[in-house]
């Protein structure tokens, strides 16, 4: 398969406190991208980071990319009972096809 | 609004019987593709275009057609249903420039195959 994989598969946190989840995915890529699912509804897209780039920031968001391990993680600090939702990591390689490669995703369930 | 319409949003439907699901976008957006979920295996990708008249597959792309005649039109063509084809699809766009664009989200069509 060519997904990406996100762990943990599913994460329980109290307000307030930072979730962490991570991707890792399997080819050379152009940049990598996060969304946001809320129960059944469409994607929203949260951050990009591109290849040449480390690390970013939005908000309450922080991604960190290492392309020598291919992987990322997303960083939700001070989560709220709102951020409950689907996180999914998204790649597009760098030349060729331009697909998209979606990860298998982490559930995230922010407990007031 | 900037929005990527799906129509319809739920359909239930028997094996065999051909359908289309509509997707359009008001972005001017070069960018178009189809994914499908399921439970367990994240979203997948159906069916890309880069521009009018220019479409590829993804990685799933078996019993489903596409066409891309106008920019703003993607629609997904399952010419002979079957059950396993079951599925939360959607239609996303984005800018093609040089790959580093977000894609937009329809709300998503639920398929029921019986």
């Amino acid at each position: 398969s060519q997904q990406g994989e996100e762990d943990p598969q599913a994460l329980s946190i109290q307000e307030g406190e930072n979730a962490t989840m991570n991707c890792s995915y399997k080819t050379s890529i152009n940049n990598l991208q996060w969304y946001r699912q809320n129960s059944g509804r469409g994607l929203v897209h949260l951050i990009l980071i591109r290849s040449n780039e480390r690390e970013k920031h939005s908000g309450r968001l922080r991604v960190t990319l290492d392309t020598s391990k291919k992987s990322s993680s997303l960083l939700i600090t001070a989560s709220r009972a709102a951020d409950t939702a689907s996180y999914f990591c998204a790649t597009v390689r760098k030349t060729g096809t331009y697909k998209y490669i979606f990860g298998t995703g982490t559930r995230l369930k922010v407990l007031a | 609004e900037a929005q990527v319409t799906q129509n319809p949003r739920y359909l239930i439907t028997v094996t065999g019987k051909k359908l289309t699901v509509t997707c359009s976008q008001n972005m001017n957006h070069e960018y178009m593709s189809w994914y499908r979920q399921d439970p367990g295996l994240g979203l997948r990708q159906i069916y890309y275009s880069m521009n009018v008249e220019v479409t590829d597959k993804g990685d799933v792309p078996e019993g489903y057609k596409v066409s891309r005649k106008e920019k703003r039109n993607f629609p997904l063509i399952l010419e002979s249903p079957s059950p396993n084809q079951t599925s939360l699809y959607f239609c996303a766009s984005s800018q093609q420039g040089q790959r580093n664009y977000e894609q937009y989200f329809g709300p998503g069509t639920r398929l029921t195959v019986t």
